[in-house]
């Protein structure tokens, strides 16, 4: 079945660790995005790429940092910088990106804690 | 700027009965209007897409609206069930900037059995 898989599931980092969140898709979507669910504040785009080897920030990009090398992958770093971390972090891609209609797919989230 | 509101932010009905859950939206330039359920801890799952020419979409129990010139959309669900449990989103799709969808903050659903 197509779909987005997220791994890990749960992450725990260090202070001063950077750790890397992956995010896989099969459904040949072209633009793939970065969320960050925070209780009560609902969802903000971090970064988004609409196609390989280009991608663009979005609200809350400091202290992230992405690649898009494939179709498939959209891997996001949380850096040291990021003084925050502690959130649920989705994934979603859609087909078009910028052109038509189409609507979103999201993965299950990482769960970040930092320790 | 465009905003999405969802009001009430949480909401608890007995079983069995049809309810309506709401979205407004202040722009009407549009692509579509997304609706999503999301369970404690997990992900979001697409329940009904929207497109700005579309009036109505149906899936299963669930019915979604939508109301460009009034800048509304309804989401029913008819004859719910505890599983219905969740918290339900809806994002809208501005068509002045297509590569962003912005989301309502959610309204939290409980079915009482």
């Amino acid at each position: 079945d197509g779909g987005i898989t997220q791994s890990p599931k749960y992450l725990f980092r260090k202070e001063g660790q950077n750790v890397t969140l992956s995010c896989e898709q099969n459904l040949n979507h072209d633009a793939m995005y970065w969320y960050r669910q925070d209780p009560g504040q609902g969802l903000r785009l971090i970064y988004y790429s609409q196609i390989v080897n280009d991608f663009q920030k979005g609200d809350i990009a400091e202290g992230y940092s992405v690649s898009r090398e494939k179709k498939e992958s959209f891997p996001l770093t949380v850096t040291s910088a990021q003084k925050n971390p502690t959130a649920f972090y989705l994934c979603a891609s859609n087909e078009r990106g910028t052109y038509g209609g189409d609507g979103y797919t999201f993965g299950s989230g990482t769960r970040l804690t930092v320790v | 700027k465009q905003e999405v509101t969802q009001i009430p932010a949480a909401l608890s009905v007995p079983e069995g009965e049809n309810l309506v859950l709401n979205c407004s939206f202040t722009d009407s330039a549009i692509y579509n209007l997304q609706w999503f359920r999301q369970d404690p801890g997990k992900g979001l799952t697409s329940l009904l897409l929207i497109q700005s020419s579309q009036r109505e979409q149906t899936s299963g129990r669930l019915n979604a609206s939508l109301d460009k010139s009034s800048g509304r959309s309804t989401l029913y669900i008819a004859a719910s069930q505890p599983g219905d449990s969740a918290t339900y989103l809806c994002a809208v799709r501005p068509s002045s900037s297509a590569s962003k969808i912005i989301f309502g903050s959610g309204t939290r659903l409980s079915i009482r059995p």
